[in-house]
């Protein structure tokens, strides 16, 4: 079955800018898609179509993509940030896969 | 506003059946994909099934296929999740999500339901 891997912490200091990493065979022809979720809370959507953010989310949210790998960068990290991050995506069939999740740590 | 409601979770025992539903508002259900997307406990997400606007397309993870059933009645803006033969492995809390199509016919999950947690004992 279709997997993303992300790696499954990352630690920033306030004000640094963190880096997310999602990887899947699929992701040169399908978009990703990219989840918050803190504790106790349902998931929000961060980022779609792997770079375009949705109405809402601070402009220091921003995603890229380049070939098996994509990555969602959190810029000037605030405490507010700290959370789990999730990417999503497909296969091509009608079927969907999240990432393994990726807690940030803000120290 | 968008509005997603989980209701049905429970305490079931292995082997049993539970019905959630969901309960939308907010927006013109009939014209949207919407989803089951569970949690077990300190656990990843991991999607469960999804039924397109009209209902006439339904599909499921490999986890639940032959025990879960996804069902909608956009008269009343509700989406089901028939879960029979429940295992220990199914406790998790279960969100609706709806799809939100970003063109290409590819599609993120844009609102989701607060949840609602099913446990699965023996």
């Amino acid at each position: 079955s279709y997997e993303l891997t992300q790696p499954p912490s990352v630690s920033v200091s306030p004000g640094q800018t963190a880096r997310i990493t999602c990887s899947g065979d699929a992701l040169p022809k399908q978009y990703a898609y990219w989840y918050q979720q803190k504790p106790g809370q349902a998931p929000v959507l961060v980022i779609y179509n792997d770079s375009e953010r949705p109405s809402g989310i601070p402009e220091r949210f921003s995603g890229s993509s380049s070939g098996t790998t994509v990555t969602l960068t959190i810029g000037t990290v605030q405490a507010e940030d700290e959370a789990d991050y999730y990417c999503q995506s497909t296969d091509g069939s009608d079927t969907y896969v999240f990432g393994t999740g990726t807690k940030v740590t803000v120290l | 506003e968008v509005q997603l409601v989980e209701s049905g979770g429970g305490l079931v025992q292995t082997g049993g059946s539970l019905r959630l539903s969901c309960a939308a508002s907010g927006f013109t259900f009939s014209t949207y994909e919407v989803n089951w997307v569970r949690q077990a406990p300190g656990k990843g997400l991991e999607w469960v099934s999804s039924i397109s606007s009209s209902g006439s397309h339904k599909y499921y993870a490999d986890s639940v296929k032959g025990r879960f059933t996804i069902s909608r009645d956009n008269a009343k803006n509700s989406l089901y999740l028939q879960m029979n033969s429940l295992r220990g492995e199914d406790t998790a809390v279960y969100y609706c999500a709806r799809a939100q199509d970003y063109g290409g016919n590819q599609r993120g999950f844009d609102y989701w339901g607060q949840g609602a947690l099913v446990t699965v004992s023996s």
